[in-house]
C-alpha cells in the first residue's frame, strides 16, 4: 500500500488530454514539492515535473502539474503515443524520521 | 554529461552477500545526495535510502532500515548498496539516482542510473 495514491491505469486517444491524480496527506503533499516521474517500458525512471509544476528542459510543454492542499495532478495535452509509459508521482514525507514517499504509479495507455 | 553508471547484473543465492555499486561523473559527486530505489518484478518503485557523499549522512526508509547498508567512497564517485544475507524477496531492479543540493532532501531525482537487476535463486 503506497503512501501516495494514484489511479492504476489511465488511457486517452491520441490528440486528447489526461490527468493523473496523485492524493497525500499534510505530511508529505500538503507541505512538501510533488514530483513526477515517467518510466518508459524496460527503461529507467525520468524526471517529469519538479517543485509541483516546474519542466527539466528537454520536457515538451504538454507535460504539466499542479498541486492543491493534499493532492496533485499531471496533465498532459495532445496525447502521442510515445506518452504510454509508467507515472508516478513523489514527495517528501515529514513522519517517521523523514522519508521519500512514492504513489504506486499510473499506467498510460494510448488507444 | 551528468551520469550515473551501475553495476551489472547479479545471480545470487539466498543468504550470500553483495554489493553493487553506483558511478558519478560529470558532477561534483560530494555536493549532491545519492538516492537508491528498489522496483520489483512488475511493481512500483520503493525509495530505500539516500547518501549525502560529502559527509557520509544516510537516511533509511523505515521499510529497509537493517536490511541493507548504503555507503559512498568519495575518492571514486560510487555510492554502494549492499547486502549481507540476501533472500528471494529481494529479486528486483535497483535503480540509483541524483538526488538534490545541499542538506535538504527532496524527492527530485535527476539522473537515474541504468538499474541493476538482482536475481536471488536457489
Amino acid at each position: 500500500q503506497s503512501v501516495l495514491t494514484q489511479p492504476p491505469s489511465a488511457s486517452g486517444t491520441p490528440g486528447q488530454r489526461v490527468t493523473i491524480s496523485c492524493s497525500g496527506s499534510s505530511s508529505n503533499i500538503g507541505s512538501n514539492y510533488v514530483y513526477w516521474y515517467q518510466q518508459l517500458p524496460g527503461t529507467a525512471p525520468k524526471l517529469l515535473i519538479y517543485r509541483n509544476n516546474q519542466r527539466p528542459s528537454g520536457v515538451p510543454d504538454r507535460f504539466s502539474g499542479s498541486k492543491s492542499g493534499t493532492s496533485a495532478s499531471l496533465a498532459i495535452s495532445g496525447l502521442r503515443s510515445e506518452d504510454e509509459a509508467d507515472y508516478y508521482c513523489a514527495a517528501w514525507d515529514d513522519s517517521l524520521s523523514g522519508r521519500v514517499v512514492f504513489g504506486g504509479g499510473t499506467k498510460l495507455t494510448v488507444l | 554529461e551528468v551520469q550515473l553508471v551501475q553495476s551489472g547484473a547479479e545471480v545470487k543465492k539466498p543468504g550470500e552477500s553483495l554489493k553493487i555499486s553506483c558511478k558519478g561523473s560529470g558532477y561534483s559527486f560530494t555536493s549532491y545526495w545519492i538516492g537508491w530505489v528498489r522496483q520489483m518484478p512488475g511493481k512500483g518503485l520503493e525509495w530505500m535510502g539516500i547518501i549525502y557523499p560529502g559527509d557520509s549522512d544516510t537516511r533509511y526508509s523505515p521499510s529497509f532500515q537493517g536490511q541493507v547498508t548504503i555507503s559512498a567512497d568519495k575518492s571514486i564517485s560510487t555510492a554502494y548498496l549492499q547486502w549481507s544475507s540476501l533472500k528471494a524477496s529481494d529479486t528486483a531492479m535497483y535503480y540509483c539516482a541524483r538526488g538534490a543540493s545541499g542538506i535538504t532532501i527532496f524527492a527530485w531525482f535527476d539522473p537515474w542510473g541504468q538499474g541493476t537487476l538482482v536475481t536471488v535463486s536457489s
